[in-house]
């Protein structure tokens, strides 16, 4: 298997717009997770989905930012519109029953 | 929630020398991970142990549930060992990372 593959790698974008960060899990896993990693905050978790379903969403930080997970193979995080601080890497992992995670490579985000 | 405490939170070794991380959790956990952040800011797994000991070469860790916490062992280590080491648990489907040790090995 190849891995989580997230995509893009880099982003860069103005305030205002709107961004989509995308996720494919490794096939079987079917608990994904979106992370976000800053320098002052670290590595938060803002959504995990157990079966495609939301499981907890309360670490998303705004209305601003919304996830879906629409099969077991693909999920988006969505951020409309985006702002300076949301500037970060973007993590998806995935893991089979919720036991060991495996992490992609994250999405650089950069909104000026 | 849970609370993830990692220490020491910097560690400066000189390679060849051996090195054990911390990380103390503040309630029970179903899961326990150790990852390894590279320069490139890839996170590589290196344990999933919510208890017990295991080993994979020159890393070793070991999870004491019942006394919420668990180590990681480095031995002989090697410049590639260099970055962050993150400790992360799982409470109640809800994981949580600790802050990292930031580890430098120095040839």
């Amino acid at each position: 298997d190849a891995g989580v593959i997230q995509s893009p790698r880099h982003e860069v974008t103005e305030m205002g717009q709107e961004v989509t960060l995308r996720c494919k899990p490794i096939s079987g896993h079917n608990s994904l997770f979106w992370y976000r990693q800053t320098m002052m905050r670290g590595l938060e978790l803002l959504i995990y989905f157990n079966n495609n379903v939301p499981i907890d969403d309360s670490g998303m930080p705004e209305d601003r930012f919304s996830a879906k997970m629409p099969n077991a193979s693909f999920s988006t995080l969505k951020i409309q519109p985006s702002e300076p601080r949301d500037s970060a890497v973007y993590f998806c992992a995935s893991s089979p029953e919720n036991t060991e995670a495996f992490f992609g490579q994250g999405t650089r985000l950069t909104v000026v | 929630g849970i609370q993830v405490e990692q220490s020491p939170p910097d560690l400066i070794l000189q390679e060849g020398a051996n090195s054990t991380l911390r990380c103390n959790f503040s309630d029970s956990v179903n899961n326990l991970q150790w990852f390894h952040q590279n320069p490139w800011g890839q996170l590589i797994n290196l344990f999933y142990i919510p208890s017990g000991t295991k080993q994979n070469g020159r890393l070793s860790a070991t999870t004491v549930a019942t006394e919420r916490y668990s180590l990681l062992y480095i031995s002989s280590s090697q410049t590639t060992d260099s970055g962050v080491y993150f400790c992360a648990v799982t409470n109640a489907g809800k994981s949580t990372f600790g802050d990292g040790t930031t580890l430098t090995v120095k040839p």
